[in-house]
């Protein structure tokens, strides 16, 4: 079947540190890749995606890139803010005709002044 | 353009008491989805549907649970009864169709957050 692993968290970091959330997963066929934020309080909202291998997907800071031969879709960023603070969700979906999205657990970052 | 609305944000019932949930999706999005997630995990599919259609509820306990897409717009998920376990965060989300791009982005509504007493 199709799944999603994260580090787990709670990931604390000062504000201006680099960040790495670890994401692999498995799955029968060509999946695309997402990031999911979800904010305190708020629904999930789409970070990036990337729909192939070797894409790098970018927002707001940060990226991640479609690694096939690794099956991993790591997430950095450079340098953090404090309104970073958030859980972050891993993603993908193996789509012909379905649409089915596979959610990792999420990693909560907290960002320290 | 208005995101996916959910209503209530929050329900609080006893154990036993139905409970219902309402979604409406983004304009123009064809596909539904409702989503449960648990505290500290990420969100689980319950059911999809594609306009009225549900074409995926493999994981919707159907011995408590339903759902409706009458029209092919908005959506009622309901709980009949409620138990302990259902404690959660109950999510809509809706996506469209984005050309000859193989992705499906999905757009989340703010959940309800159901406790069960």
């Amino acid at each position: 079947g199709n799944s999603v692993t994260q580090m787990k968290g709670p990931v604390t970091l000062s504000e201006e540190a680099f960040l790495t959330i670890n994401c692999t997963y498995t799955a029968t066929g060509y999946p695309s890749l997402f990031w999911y934020v979800q904010y305190p309080g708020e629904g999930l909202q789409l970070l990036l995606k990337a729909t192939k291998a070797d894409d790098k997907g970018s927002n707001k800071g940060f990226e991640a890139t479609y690694r096939k031969e690794t099956t991993s879709f790591h997430l950095e960023k450079g340098s953090v803010q404090v309104s970073d603070s958030a859980v972050y969700f891993c993603a993908l979906t193996v789509n012909n005709y379905g649409q089915n999205f596979v959610f990792g657990p999420g990693t909560r970052l907290s960002v320290l002044p | 353009e208005a995101g996916v609305v959910q209503s209530p944000r929050y329900k609080i019932i006893e154990k036993k008491q139905p409970v219902a949930f309402w979604c409406n999706p983004i304009s123009g999005h064809n596909t539904l989805y409702w989503y449960r997630q648990n505290l500290g995990q990420g969100p689980e599919l319950l059911i999809r549907y594609e306009n009225e259609e549900a074409v995926d509820d493999s994981q919707l306990p159907k011995d408590r649970f339903s759902a409706e897409r009458l029209k092919g717009v908005d959506s009622t998920l309901k709980i009949q009864p409620a138990e302990l376990g259902d404690s959660a965060v109950y999510l809509c989300a809706s996506s469209a169709l984005n050309g000859a791009v193989r992705s499906y982005e999905q757009y989340f509504g703010p959940g309800t957050r159901l406790t069960v007493t």
